[in-house]
């Protein structure tokens, strides 16, 4: 069936290191993926998306890659701080414009470690 | 512009009662969503309004109603809680970029 999934839980690194996130997808019609934060106690945070007729995206410290041979996408955090501490969660946005929906995977939770 | 909000923050019911959570955006989005999120999981999609006078279900919408109210507000009402509902919900609006923006969330224990 249809899914977006993570593959680690939890993903540990020090401060200052790059850090990697990556997500599978199984629907090869899926066309808009984006990467939410969300820190404990609050709602998710958008980081940054992505659309399939792209390969890479940049944002401020982060970029996303997307592979759609392989149906995998990757969030990259550079020089990462104790702030970027949260769960991540990639998410895929169905539906036409106006209707779209947002189907979750399960998260991976980053810590950061001084 | 306080974005999306929701009340109450937290909420705890007796299996069989009933209760509404607000929400409210002040983007002038016209999509608004109603997510639960239980512990460890992803959000899930209960309920959704792409405008409003519209209402569509989501992955998990049994046990919910949903009213939209006006374009800022969207309510989502438990008719009689089950413990299988204690969760986290979490609303959101959509404007014409696609992109979600989520309110604080409401958390809710049905003993």
């Amino acid at each position: 069936g249809e899914s977006v999934g993570l593959h680690l839980p939890t993903l540990s690194v020090q401060e200052g290191d790059n850090s990697i996130i990556n997500c599978a997808y199984s629907n090869s019609a899926s066309d808009y993926f984006i990467w939410y934060k969300q820190e404990s106690g609050k709602g998710p945070q958008f980081i940054i998306d992505i659309r399939s007729n792209m390969d890479k995206r940049q944002g401020q410290r982060v970029t996303v890659l997307l592979n759609k041979t392989v149906k995998h996408l990757s969030l990259q955090i550079a020089a990462t701080q104790p702030g970027d501490s949260a769960v991540y969660f990639c998410a895929e946005n169905r539906g036409d414009t106006g209707r779209r929906a947002l189907t979750f995977g399960s998260g991976t939770r980053l810590q950061v470690q001084p | 512009n306080a974005g999306v909000t929701q009340t109450p923050k937290f909420q705890v019911l007796k299996t069989g009662q009933s209760m509404t959570l607000q929400c409210a955006q002040d983007m002038n989005h016209n999509s608004m969503y109603w997510y639960r999120q239980d512990p460890g999981m992803g959000l899930r999609l209960i309920y959704y309004s792409a405008s409003e006078g519209t209402t569509d279900k989501g992955e998990v919408p049994n046990g919910y109603n949903v009213s939209r109210l006006n374009k800022r507000e969207f309510s989502l009402r438990l008719e009689s809680a089950a413990p299988s509902q204690t969760s986290v919900y979490f609303c959101a609006s959509m404007g014409a970029g696609d992109t979600q923006y989520f309110g604080p969330g409401t958390r809710l224990t049905v003993l």
